[in-house]
């Protein structure tokens, strides 16, 4: 079975630029998380949805930092504008309620922002 | 408030030596508690979960962990450590009562000399 598919896996652009990362969570997962990983900060849940409705974004930095789960095998999280402290390494993860949070993680996109 | 402590930041062990790995939470209830590895440049990878009954979980990779109820903890243990178990080590907390949400330590970086 396919597990988390993350695309891209690295992404350098320039401040300012838009990005957009995506993921594919395992097919039958109702839970999709996205995660931001950097070393000042570790790992830091930034948004969760359960059946393609976000439940809880309390993580999302800042307005500039939006994402979408239009149905469910796909998501998105957006930057707009970016900005170089947004440079780190970006996770999605999925899981499915009936097996109480274990989460499933996807490689990471690797944003690099200059 | 929900909390994860992993004491270590780094380790350092060398090859064949035993190994154990220390993790504190906070919460009130009993939680859903998780180990899961980072190889560099990887995603997370779950080694081991403990929901219920048996308190020493046996893992992957020849892992195992140890939950403690009166102690707070869930120490991971491997009896041989081998040159490729060097990797990031996360200790994650789950919550029972509807949520999938993790709570994740701030991870041990575990190097291994030959």
């Amino acid at each position: 079975d396919a597990g988390v598919i993350q695309s891209p896996r690295h992404e350098v652009t320039e401040m300012g630029q838009e990005v957009t990362l995506r993921c594919k969570p395992i097919s039958g997962h109702d839970y999709l998380f996205w995660y931001r990983q950097t070393m000042m900060r570790g790992l830091e849940l930034l948004i969760y949805f359960n059946n393609n409705v976000p439940i809880d974004d309390s993580g999302m930095p800042e307005d500039r930092f939006s994402a979408k789960m239009p149905n469910a095998s796909f998501s998105t999280l957006k930057i707009q504008p970016s900005e170089p402290r947004d440079s780190a390494v970006y996770f999605c993860a999925s899981s499915t309620g009936q097996r109480a949070s274990e989460q499933f993680f996807g490689p990471g996109t690797r944003l690099t922002v200059l | 408030a929900q909390s994860v402590t992993q004491p270590d930041i780094h380790i350092t062990v060398s090859e064949g030596a035993s190994l154990e790995l220390r993790c504190n939470y906070s919460y009130g209830a009993t939680p859903y508690l998780f180990w899961y590895v980072q190889s560099p440049g990887q995603g997370l990878q779950l080694l081991l979960k403990y929901f219920s009954g048996d308190t020493l979980v046996q893992g992957i990779k020849g892992f195992e962990a140890e939950f403690k109820r009166s102690q707070s903890s869930f120490n991971l243990r491997k009896p041989s450590v081998h040159w490729s178990d060097a990797a990031e080590y996360f200790c994650a907390v789950g919550f029972s009562g509807g949520y999938n949400k993790l709570i994740f330590g701030a991870g041990t970086r575990l190097a291994v000399h030959p």
